[in-house]
């Protein structure tokens, strides 16, 4: 059975680093891209990149290029999303989401980010 | 502002048909494939529709999408209680470079 498992919900500070982490089993993970998807509370989703994880290859979203990275470990089949310093407006639930040709048909549970002071 | 539009809303009651509109441009609905997802609420997003009106395993054939030109839609015939949910549009497009989705519609069923 093909499973994405994200880490836990987190809360943080801002200006703090943080990256969360999306695994992989059931399938062979080099072999689709995984995306990231961000859902800002009460709003819609908003793709973020993508990397395909055999070679990182990596590919961002205008809006997204430079706030994150986009990141995997093939070794230990897990794509990671990661901030150097967050802010208030980077609080929102984080889905990634695996690449079969054309569309997302699986995705992880999501991944909780509140950024307060 | 997302470059897919879709009405904010659309309701219905039990059994009947509902069509949700997905408007594009050339360089996402009107030369990629459209896919549609629903996500329930405080749930993670689920693929409905992928290429040319396929469903995934497990996806009643009550769901159903088309598209014509730079526009698509989803339609649900049979309303029934449990498919109150967003549901989104989404395309790659060519000229972001980017998978975009629409801004999503919440069905109601009354």
């Amino acid at each position: 059975e093909v499973q994405l498992v994200q880490s836990g919900a987190e809360m943080k500070k801002p200006g703090e680093s943080l990256r969360i982490s999306c695994k992989g089993s059931g399938y062979s993970f080099t072999s689709n891209w995984i995306a990231w998807v961000r859902q800002v509370p009460g709003k819609g989703l908003e793709w973020m990149g993508i990397i395909y994880p055999s070679d990182s290859e990596t590919r961002y979203s205008p809006s997204f290029q430079g706030q994150v990275t986009i990141s995997a470990d093939k070794s230990v089949d897990t794509a990671y999303l990661q901030w150097s310093s967050l802010k208030a407006s980077d609080t929102a639930t984080y889905y990634c989401a695996r690449l079969a040709s054309d569309s997302y048909s699986y995705w992880g549970q999501g991944t909780l980010v509140t950024v307060s002071s | 502002q997302s470059v897919l539009t879709q009405p904010p809303s659309a309701s219905g009651t039990p059994g009947q048909r509902v069509t949700i509109s997905c408007s594009g441009s050339s360089s996402n609905i009107g030369r990629n494939l459209v896919n549609w997802y629903q996500q329930l609420p405080g749930a993670a997003p689920k693929l409905l529709i992928h290429g040319y009106n396929q469903r995934p395993s497990g996806v009643p054939d009550r769901f159903s999408g088309s598209t014509s030109g730079t526009s698509a839609s989803l339609a649900i015939s049979g309303l029934q209680s449990e498919d109150e949910a967003d549901y989104y549009c989404a395309a790659w497009d060519g000229s972001l470079n980017s998978y975009v989705f629409g801004p999503g519609t919440k069905v109601i069923v009354l």
